[in-house]
């Protein structure tokens, strides 16, 4: 069974608009957070993250709030540009130091 | 820069055959990982070590091992290679995670067992 969720596969949004995705986990051993960036053909890239002990993180056009009480979190892009387009993977971890993944979400931006 | 290095890009092997896939990490870092991406299945842990030697099973660790004999490769092991086992495998490393600090990743291997 998944620890981490990502229940939609994927999303469209409008240039300049904001696109939000979600992720839910199981999991109440998690205590730090991370969303990566994925193209075609490559690695993963990381994006941004969050530890459990905060509730929202900013870098530039990106933003992750987490709800630990609902075990749920974000990540909100304003605004939206093409090349945002990509897959995006959450991941949570333990101080066990492993690092779970969702199925991803295919977010696309048109212009 | 940080850089991982998994040895293939493609590989092709026979079902039944042992295949080794290799990870080179250059930044010292204490903590490796093996993922397989499937569709609609995301990144999948397999293995990880969070030292020399040590190894953890993830959530799919059968049909696979790993040897990690110095702190910079991490080997991935398919002892006898399945169809099933055709996939995007993905190399990642770390320092200690719950420090700020995130996973590097690798350009990744497709396998495809025939």
């Amino acid at each position: 069974d998944q620890q981490v969720k990502q229940n939609s596969p994927s999303l469209s949004v409008q240039e300049g608009r904001i696109s939000i995705l979600n992720c839910d986990y199981t999991n109440s051993m998690f205590d730090y957070f991370l969303w990566y960036k994925k193209y075609p053909a490559e690695g993963p890239t990381f994006l941004i993250s969050i530890s459990s002990i905060k509730d929202k993180n900013e870098d530039g056009r990106f933003t992750v709030f987490l709800n630990k009480s609902a075990k749920h979190l974000s990540l909100h892009i304003v605004p939206s540009q093409p090349g945002d387009s990509a897959v995006y993977f959450c991941a949570a971890s333990t101080n066990n130091n492993d690092m779970r993944f969702g199925a991803g979400t295919r977010l696309t931006v048109k212009p | 820069d940080v850089k991982v290095t998994q040895s293939s890009r493609y590989l092709v092997k026979r079902t039944g055959e042992k295949v080794f896939l290799e990870c080179v990490q250059d930044m010292d870092h204490e903590n490796m990982f093996w993922y397989r991406q499937d569709p609609g299945l995301g990144l999948r842990l397999i293995y990880f070590s969070y030292d020399v030697k040590m190894k953890e099973k993830g959530d799919i660790p059968e049909g696979y091992s790993v040897s990690r004999e110095k702190k910079e490769r991490f080997s991935l092991i398919l002892e006898s290679a399945s169809t099933n086992q055709t996939s995007m495998y993905l190399c990642a490393s770390s320092p200690t995670l719950g420090f700020n600090t995130e996973a590097f990743f690798g350009q990744g291997t497709r396998l495809t067992v025939v």
